[in-house]
C-alpha cells in the first residue's frame, strides 16, 4: 500500500498568517492527491483534488501543489474559521489512503 | 444537492457483526459513481475501508477484506456495510461517502454526518 506522512502533525498560527502544510508519499502518484479539512465533531470537507484544483465553493486562500511524491497545502491568509485538521490522500490505487493528518491551531 | 445519512446500531459486542446502512437523497446511486465507507477511531485519523459500484462491484481495504462485505440495494437508493468479528479496534466514526473520479484519482465530495460505532460487551 502507499503510505502518506504529512508534516508538520500541528501547528500553531495567527489569524492572517501563511500556513503550509506538506504530504509524502512512500511512492509516486503522479498528481493523484487530495486535501480535506475536518472540524471537531463534523465529517471532513474536500477542498482540493489533483493536487491543485480547487473544490466548487472553496475560498481561493487555500491552494495545492506537487506531484510525485511531494505536495503541499498552502493557506495564504489564515482565517478564524480555518482552525481545523487537514489531511491528505492518495487517490492513484484501489487502495485509498490518508494521511495522519495536521491540527492547526490558534497561537 | 447529493445527502447521505448513515444508520444502524450504536452498540456491537465483541465478536459480532457491525452493520450499518448509508441512505443517498439528492440523487442516484445508480450514477456514474463509487459509493465508500470511511472510519475514524477516537482522536485519530481516516481510514478507507472499501467501496462498491452500483453493478455490485468492490473493492476494498486489504487490511479489513477478510471481515468486510459492502452491498447495495439500487431499488432503495442505499448501500451497506457489514464488518464481522470486530473487537474494541473498529471502535470508531463510520461515514459513507461518495467516490468523485477526475482522470484517475478517487476522491470523496459528499460525505454522511458520521455515525460513532462502539465495541463493548
Amino acid at each position: 500500500d502507499i503510505q502518506m506522512t504529512q508534516s508538520p502533525s500541528s501547528v500553531s498560527a495567527s489569524v492572517g498568517d501563511r500556513v503550509t502544510i506538506t504530504c509524502r508519499a512512500s511512492q509516486g502518484i503522479s498528481s493523484w492527491l487530495a486535501w480535506y479539512q475536518q472540524k471537531p465533531g463534523k465529517a471532513p470537507k474536500l477542498l482540493i483534488y489533483a493536487a491543485s484544483s480547487l473544490q466548487s465553493g472553496v475560498p481561493s486562500r487555500f491552494s495545492g501543489s506537487g506531484s510525485g511524491t511531494d505536495f503541499t497545502l498552502t493557506i495564504s491568509s489564515l482565517q478564524p474559521e480555518d482552525f481545523a485538521t487537514y489531511y491528505c490522500q492518495q487517490a492513484n490505487s484501489l487502495e485509498l489512503t490518508f494521511g495522519g493528518g495536521t491540527k492547526v491551531e490558534i497561537k | 444537492q447529493v445527502q447521505l445519512q448513515e444508520s444502524g446500531p450504536g452498540l456491537v459486542k465483541p465478536s459480532g457483526t457491525l452493520s450499518l446502512t448509508c441512505a443517498v437523497s439528492g440523487g442516484s446511486i445508480s450514477s456514474s459513481n463509487w459509493w465508500s465507507w470511511i472510519r475514524q477511531p477516537p482522536g485519530k485519523g481516516l481510514e478507507w475501508i472499501g467501496e462498491i459500484y452500483h453493478s455490485g462491484s468492490t473493492n476494498y481495504n486489504p487490511s479489513l477484506k477478510s471481515r468486510v462485505t459492502i452491498s447495495v440495494d439500487k431499488s432503495k437508493n442505499q448501500f451497506s456495510l457489514k464488518l464481522s468479528s470486530v473487537t474494541a479496534a473498529d471502535t470508531a466514526v463510520y461515514y459513507c461517502a461518495r467516490n468523485f473520479h477526475y482522470g484517475s484519482g478517487s476522491y470523496f465530495d459528499y460525505w454522511g454526518q458520521g455515525t460513532l460505532v462502539t465495541v463493548s460487551s
